[in-house]
């Protein structure tokens, strides 16, 4: 049974990075066709596609986001990363991360972490 | 239109049918998937492709689309459907959109 955990920092500043990384267990990340994706829910809000990467390294991007976040792979420690820069409130939300079969297929989410932006 | 658009929200009585629908260009092209979020929890898929369920989800669950239109329809509703729902796509270059969710309440 795949399992993924997001871990990283709860609280961020306003105009720093937010990083955070998901850690696949019970496979490999390399195993398959899958890519892997960050998604993230402000309070009382939808769902928002962040990216994903292929373990080859290639990535994708939503347009929204793209000049903020940068997401990358350590297929070593099975693991996977985000990173949002200039961060602002608005990027206050729950993050996950999933596995991800292609044609918005997510099978497996991690539990979601709360990251909240403030001085 | 790059968004996927579904009624906020819907009422259904208990062991009765709803249908939630999710309206955009993009499913003239690619079929959705369906999450059920139930508060304080991650999504989970329900629905994939044409009309997939993947295992341990109940088959009163079904996925169907026309046009620009997809509807996930739950047979026979639950008091453990009540549930937040969520379609997403895809489009050419591969990004996703969620939908905009329906609430669902079981009466």
């Amino acid at each position: 049974q795949v399992q993924l955990q997001e871990s990283g920092p709860g609280l961020v500043k306003p105009s720093q990075t937010l990083s955070l990384t998901c850690t696949v267990s019970g496979g490999s990340i390399s195993s398959g066709t899958y890519s892997w994706s960050w998604i993230r829910q402000p309070a009382g809000k939808g769902l928002e596609w962040i990216g994903r990467i292929y373990t080859s390294g290639s990535t994708n991007y939503n347009p929204t986001l793209k000049s903020r976040v940068t997401i990358s792979v350590d297929t070593s420690k099975n693991q996977f990363s985000l990173n949002l820069s200039s961060v602002t409130a608005a990027d206050t939300a729950v993050y996950y991360c999933a596995r991800d079969h292609g044609s918005g297929r997510l099978d497996y989410w991690g539990q979601g972490t709360l990251v909240t932006v403030s001085s | 239109s790059s968004e996927l658009t579904q009624d906020p929200a819907v009422s259904v009585a208990l062991g009765q049918t709803v249908r939630i629908t999710c309206q955009g260009d993009r499913l003239r092209n690619y079929y959705p998937s369906w999450y059920q979020q139930k508060p304080g929890q991650a999504p989970v898929l329900v629905i994939s492709g044409k009309n997939n369920r993947p295992s341990g989800i109940p088959d009163r669950f079904s996925g169907s689309s026309s046009g620009n239109t997809a509807s996930l329809t739950i047979t026979g509703a639950q008091a453990e459907d009540e549930a937040d729902y969520y379609c997403n796509s895809r489009d050419s270059s591969g990004n996703y959109v969620f939908g905009t969710g329906t609430q669902v309440t079981v009466l």
